[in-house]
C-alpha cells in the first residue's frame, strides 16, 4: 500500500493558462474523490468517481473544470482559463470497495497546491 | 443542505491535557462521520471513522462519540503531546461534507 499519490506537489501558474493534476488512487480503491481546500477553510467536494463513472459534480466544479477517470485508476483534474480565485490546494483521496462503501474511511494524497498568479 | 461546524477554531492547552473537540451537523439522516488530523501543507490522515449505527470509536489516545439525534460528534484526546498539534477536522459522509477544523496546539 503506497498510499494516494498527486502529482505535481506545486503549480505555479499565469491567470489564463490551463493546468492538470493527476491522482493514482490506492489499488484496488474503486472510489476516488477530488475537493479543493484553501487556507483555514476545510476541503470542498468537487466530484468523485466510483470506477470509471463520474457520479457527482459539485457546483463549484464551473464548466472551466473537467475530471476524468478513463481507466479506473488514475485521474485528473484539468482546470482551462486559470483565475486567480483557482488559487487552492487541490486533494485527491480514496476509498475501498466494501460491503456498504458509504462506510470505508477515506484515504487523502497530499494535495497538489496550485498558484494562479 | 448539510452544514457542519467545528468548534473552537482554535484550542492551545498544555501538555498532558485531556481534551475535547466539537462537531456538529444540521442533517440527522448521515451514513457515517469521520474524524481527520491535517499537518500544515499535507493531505488528511484519517484517525477514526464512526458508522451512523455506532455510538463511539476508540484509537489508542483518542475516541470519538456520535450522537445523531442531536447532530453531535466530540473528539476526545487524552493526555495530549505535541505532537497531536495538528488541525483536526471532521467529515459527514463519503461525500464529506467537511467542517473548517479545530487547530489545535500542544504546548510542552
Amino acid at each position: 500500500d503506497t498510499g494516494v499519490s498527486q502529482d505535481p506537489r506545486h503549480k505555479i501558474t499565469k491567470r489564463g493558462q490551463n493546468v492538470t493534476f493527476r491522482c493514482d488512487p490506492i489499488s484496488e480503491h474503486n472510489r476516488l474523490y477530488w475537493y479543493r481546500q484553501t487556507l483555514g477553510q476545510g476541503p470542498e467536494f468537487l466530484t468523485y468517481f466510483q470506477n470509471e463513472a463520474q457520479l457527482e459534480k459539485s457546483r463549484l466544479l464551473s464548466d472551466r473544470f473537467s475530471a476524468e477517470r478513463p481507466k479506473g485508476s488514475f485521474s485528473t483534474l484539468e482546470i482551462q482559463r486559470t483565475e486567480q480565485g483557482d488559487s487552492a490546494m487541490y486533494l485527491c483521496a480514496s476509498s475501498p470497495v466494501g460491503q456498504s462503501s458509504y462506510n470505508s474511511p477515506l484515504h487523502f494524497g497530499n494535495g497538489t497546491r496550485l498558484t494562479v498568479t | 443542505k448539510q452544514e457542519v461546524t467545528q468548534i473552537p477554531a482554535a484550542l492551545s492547552v498544555p501538555e498532558g491535557e485531556n481534551l475535547v473537540l466539537n462537531c456538529s451537523f444540521t442533517d440527522s439522516a448521515i451514513y457515517n462521520l469521520q474524524w481527520f488530523r491535517q499537518d500544515p501543507g499535507k493531505g488528511l490522515t484519517s484517525l477514526l471513522l464512526i458508522q451512523s449505527s455506532q455510538r463511539e470509536q476508540t484509537s489508542g489516545r483518542l475516541n470519538a462519540s456520535l450522537d445523531k439525534s442531536s447532530g453531535r460528534s466530540t473528539l476526545y484526546i487524552a493526555a495530549s503531546q505535541p505532537g497531536d498539534s495538528a488541525t483536526y477536522l471532521c467529515a459527514v459522509n463519503n461525500d464529506m461534507r467537511f467542517g473548517a477544523g479545530t487547530r489545535l496546539t500542544v504546548k510542552p
